[in-house]
């Protein structure tokens, strides 16, 4: 069964200061990786996607994530904090159409990003 | 494009009774998922349409269930209310199967309490 993990509860970075927030993932076949935020109150907010090609991935806002094949993982990156950027972060993983599989979303436990001024 | 939407945004039931939330994805979008989230159980997968179909289903009783209609507009349905329902409930809309880089992007939620 297809799964990730976020071994984090809470991330604490300095504005300023580059950030990490950590996925690990456990898939058959090629992973469908997927990164959400969610403010306070409300929906999830897609922010970027690894399908295929170049390990590094960008996305919304200045975040990028890093696919690494050999050690199952797709963390979350961004050079410079922004206070505005606290909040929950969602990693997740799907199955790729065509193999019988439907669109479901796996998704981590989450992790919350507290950026200090 | 307008984004997902989803109503209401807020509602308070007591046990027993059932309710029924909706969910307009974006235009052109044809599948729609639903998600329950709380605190304790995090994010959890409920179901899935596809062209008024329903192609998967999450791990949870009877008591919920869902619809699509010719539109993509969807509703899910709660029956006989608990107090473990009370719940973030979330619509994520995509094009559907075929695209591999097909991308779910979610409403603002129904914040279900139920007392």
């Amino acid at each position: 069964a297809q799964s990730v993990a976020q071994p984090e509860d809470q991330v604490n970075v300095a504005e300023g200061n580059p950030l990490t927030v950590k996925c690990t993932y456990s898939v058959s076949g090629n992973p469908y990786l997927f990164w959400y935020v969610q403010y306070p109150n409300r929906g999830l907010q897609f922010l970027l996607k690894y399908i295929t090609g170049d390990n590094l991935v960008k996305g919304s806002y200045g975040f990028e994530a890093e696919f690494n094949k050999s050690q199952t993982s797709f963390h979350l990156k961004k050079p410079s904090a922004l206070v505005s950027d606290s909040a929950l972060y969602f990693c997740a993983v799907r199955d790729p159409w065509g193999m019988g599989n439907t669109g479901k979303l796996i998704f981590g436990q989450g992790t919350t990003l507290q950026v200090k001024p | 494009k307008a984004g997902v939407t989803q109503t209401p945004r807020y509602l308070i039931k007591t046990r027993g009774q059932q309710v029924t939330l909706s969910c307009s994805p974006i235009s052109g979008h044809r599948s729609v998922s639903w998600y329950q989230q709380t605190p304790g159980q995090g994010l959890q997968f409920l179901f899935e349409y596809f062209s008024e179909t329903q192609r998967n289903k999450g791990n949870f009783p009877g008591r919920f269930s869902g619809r699509q209609f010719s539109n993509s507009r969807s509703e899910m349905n709660v029956s006989t209310l608990e107090l473990g329902d009370s719940a973030l409930y979330l619509c994520a809309s995509s094009l559907g199967p075929g695209g591999d880089t097909d991308t779910q992007y979610f409403g603002p939620g129904t914040r279900l309490t139920v007392l």
